[in-house]
């Protein structure tokens, strides 16, 4: 099994539509989550903690479930500019600065 | 600006050619990493750094070498023993403070094609 899953996509939304990623985790350890964005041939970027209590960050909503070991990325009302990989990360146990990617899962936002 | 600089943006080179890729942050940040993404694939770690003057492998750091003799700077250096160095490589750094997380911001990245 891979440390973190994702599905890798497409998902192919109208503009305004609310999208919803899931991705599990391996190891019960893991206490850091995180998603990060990456633009087509771009570096990844920062998009989002995870954090226990689930947090919001504008259209964007991030929930933890750690019982079932996945967590989840909620878009509201897509962009265009939402178009993207997004990619769960998961630290690795033992070691809060060491961090798994996975590999990611592609949004296409149609207008 | 702070912020992560990797040079050069493309980079050409001829199999057998050893190559050094530059990283470089004033972000006062003790770790520093290196990640080759290939398509499709997720990031694999090569090497990462915690404090200046010492390093350790990553997963996948056969055929790479690295040295942190500054803070700011984590060169690699892909070596001709790597059976197949065409990818993305993309260098990371994260906060030394004392906190619960440790977000890594990345730098644009270097395109090596090795022909």
């Amino acid at each position: 099994r891979k440390e973190v899953e994702q599905d890798p996509g497409p998902f192919n939304v109208p503009e305004g539509a609310t999208v919803a990623f899931n991705c599990t985790y391996s190891n019960s350890a893991s206490q850091s989550f995180f998603w990060y964005r990456q633009d087509c041939r771009k570096e990844p970027k920062l998009l989002m903690s995870v954090y226990s209590s689930g947090n919001e960050d504008g259209r964007f909503t991030a929930q933890l479930n750690r019982a079932s070991q996945y967590i989840s990325l909620l878009i509201r009302d897509s962009k265009l500019s939402d178009s993207a990989t997004y990619l769960c990360v998961v630290n690795m146990p033992g070691s809060a600065r060491q961090l798994t990617f996975g590999s990611g899962t592609q949004l296409t936002v149609l207008p | 600006d702070g912020g992560i600089t990797q040079s050069p943006k493309y980079l050409f080179r001829k199999e057998g050619q050893n190559v050094t890729l530059s990283c470089e942050q004033n972000l006062n940040h003790d770790a520093m990493y290196w990640y080759r993404q290939d398509p499709g694939q997720g990031l694999r770690l090569i090497y990462y750094s915690q404090i200046v003057n010492d390093f350790q492998k990553g997963d996948i750091a056969e055929g790479y070498s690295v040295s942190r003799e500054k803070k700011e700077s984590f060169p690699l250096t892909v070596t001709s023993a790597q059976k197949n160095p065409t990818a993305f490589y993309l260098c990371a750094s994260s906060t030394d403070r004392d906190r619960a997380t440790y977000e890594q911001y990345f730098g644009p990245g270097t395109r090596l094609t090795v022909t």
